[in-house]
Formats: structure tokens, sequence, C-alpha cells
């Protein structure tokens, strides 16, 4: 069975400062990881995926992710947040088998200060 | 390619009456989903859809009904609404299975009353 833990429902930071989203997943065949944004009443938007070959991903807006096989891990992180990057972001994993059916996390909403 | 999209936008719903959420693609994949969003929940899978006449539950399936006619059309049936069922939905699709990309429309915010 697949699952996602997104610790931190809520992270503030301040604009210009470094953005890390954690995402932890467990999985009984090697996964497919992703991130997703979700913008106030919109769909989600993919950020990046990691599906096989390099552990580390870049994404869209600056964003990438590295694939840590031994903590489980797929963190998201910036290097300097945007008051654009305020939003919503979901991780989600998936078998690719099984109708390729993704399991999320449940969600972290990053606040960008001024 | 307009992607995915979804009507209605917004709808309210009486206790017990019922309503078919709409779900097309134009990229021709033939994968297709169903998710609810609830606040602080995250996404759950409602149905899938391998193609054309083929589909099958997911994760909260139940007071849910759904139909695969075509490669485009995946339409979502509540036939008894209920307030649980006060949620947003989402509809996605990808080409095919293996860890491809699932790409969402932009969602139907459902209240029932």
């Amino acid at each position: 069975a697949q699952s996602v833990t997104q610790l931190g429902s809520h992270v503030s930071v301040s604009e210009g400062a470094l953005v890390l989203l954690r995402c932890n997943y467990s999985s009984s065949v090697p996964p497919y990881l992703f991130w997703y944004v979700q913008y106030p009443n919109q769909g989600l938007q993919l950020l990046l995926k990691y599906t096989t070959g390099a552990t580390l991903v870049k994404g869209i807006n600056g964003f990438e992710a590295e694939f840590k096989k031994s903590e489980t891990s797929f963190h998201l992180t910036k290097p300097s947040a945007h008051m654009s990057d305020a939003a919503e972001y979901f991780c989600a994993v998936s078998d690719g088998v099984a109708g390729n059916q993704f399991y999320f996390g449940t969600g972290t909403s990053l606040t960008v200060i001024p | 390619n307009a992607g995915v999209t979804q009507t209605p936008k917004f709808r309210i719903l009486k206790i017990g009456q019922s309503m078919t959420l709409q779900c097309t693609q134009d990229m021709n994949h033939n994968y297709m989903y169903w998710y609810r969003q609830d606040p602080g929940m995250g996404l759950k899978l409602i149905y899938y859809s391998v193609g054309a006449g083929i589909t099958d539950k997911g994760e909260v399936p139940n007071g849910y009904n759904v139909s695969r006619s075509t490669t485009e059309d995946f339409p979502l049936r509540l036939e008894l609404a209920a307030p649980s069922q006060t949620s947003v939905y989402f509809c996605a699709s990808s080409y095919s299975p293996q860890g491809l990309t699932q790409y969402f429309g932009p969602g139907t915010r459902l209240l029932v009353l």
C-alpha cells in the first residue's frame, strides 16, 4: 500500500528565504513521486516528478526535490521564496500499476511574508 | 487543447437530489479519475477508468457512480445527495500508467444542504 505524509500543514517563510516542504512516503514497490501546486480556487498543477534516474529533479518556478530512498523522502525546496509561491502544495506517490492511482498527502499551505 | 474541463463550477443541492458532474478531456488520455478534496484531508480517489467501458472503485466510492462510454468523457453521478458529499471534486486524466503525470481540471464546488 502507498501513503504520503506531509509534515507541517502550514509553513511561513519570508520573501527571499529558503522554502522547504517535507514529504515522506510509504511504498511497497519503487515509487513514482510528484509535487503539485494548487492556487486558490484552481486545480492542481504539476511542479515536478521523479520516476527513474537522477534523484535530484528540477521543476517549474525554481523548485526542486530530491528522492532519498534510504529516508523514504521527497522534500521540496526553493532557494528564494517569492510572493507568488504562496499556495497549497501536495505530495503524491504512485506505484504505476492498478490504474496509476495516486495517493496524496494532506497538503502544506505556504505563506510568504513580505 | 483545452485539457481537462469540468462543469458546473459550483452547485448547491438539496439533500436527496441527484446530479451529474461532467468531465471531458481532449488529450486522448485513456486513464481518467475522480477525486474529492475536503479541507485538511488532501485528495481522495473516488473512481477511476483505464479506458472506455472500464471503471473501478477508488478509496471513497460510496454514494457515487461513474460511466465511461467514450475516451473523452467521464461523468460522476450522485444519486442521493448527502451533506457528507459537500466537497470540491476534481477530475484528472493521464495518458498511460507507470508514473506518468495526471492532469487536473479546475474543479466543481458542491454544497449539499
